[in-house]
């Protein structure tokens, strides 16, 4: 079974800040890791995906993400926090290699930007 | 490209009538996936097609429940009868089949159901 522990259900930072959402995960075979955002009364966007192509992987808006085995993380960031980056963040994953699509959901970081 | 179009975007009804969701996901794909939002649980995989055909359905909550694909372009959620406890966003998404699951879903609006 796999799972996915985001730590801080909510974060918040000053524009032109450091963002840090952390995201941890508990899988069986190699996963595959996604970070998606959502903006209020939308759906969930892709923001970044790890496929095992590389270990830090770079998103849309200025993400990236670094996946590191040894610590089971997968932890998303953004150099400096913009207004507009306020949203909720989901880190999720799926299984690499057994073929099952369906992804398992962290519970969600609602990231605050303060001016 | 249009992404994935669910309707109705928002629905408000009465305990025990019936509800349907609809979902068209994008052209081409042939996975599509509904998920159910709430607070108490966050997101909750509900059931997912392969090329219509059902997968994996052991999300879905009881037999008031049921999911349709008749085709590659339209898919239904369906709640008979409804109780205010499936109040919930649902959403719907769908993604490509090629290679492993790695290939990213892509999720439409959602409908934001209220049961009275």
């Amino acid at each position: 079974a796999q799972s996915v522990t985001q730590l801080g259900s909510h974060v918040s930072v000053s524009e032109g800040a450091l963002v840090l959402l952390r995201c941890n995960y508990s899988s069986s075979v190699p996963p595959y890791l996604f970070w998606y955002v959502q903006y209020p009364n939308q759906g969930l966007q892709l923001l970044l995906k790890y496929t095992s192509a590389a270990t830090l992987v770079k998103g849309i808006n200025g993400f990236e993400a670094e996946f590191k085995k040894s610590e089971t993380s997968f932890h998303l960031t953004k150099p400096s926090a913009h207004m507009s980056d306020a949203a909720e963040y989901f880190c999720a994953v799926s299984d690499g290699g057994t073929g099952r699509r369906a992804l398992t959901f962290g519970s969600g970081t609602r990231l605050q930007v303060q001016p | 490209d249009a992404g994935v179009i669910q309707s109705p975007r928002h629905e408000v009804t009465e305990m025990g009538q019936e509800v349907t969701l609809r979902c068209k996901p994008i052209s081409g794909h042939d996975y599509l996936f509904w998920y159910r939002q709430t607070m108490m649980r966050g997101l909750e995989l509900l059931i997912y097609f392969n090329n219509n055909v059902p997968i994996d359905d052991s999300g879905m909550p009881e037999d008031r429940f049921s999911a349709k694909m008749p085709n590659a372009s339209f898919s239904t959620l369906k709640i008979q009868p409804s109780e205010p406890r499936d109040s919930a966003v649902y959403f719907c998404a769908s993604s490509l089949g090629q290679g492993y699951s790695n290939q990213p879903q892509h999720f439409g609006d959602g409908t934001r159901l209220s049961i009275l």
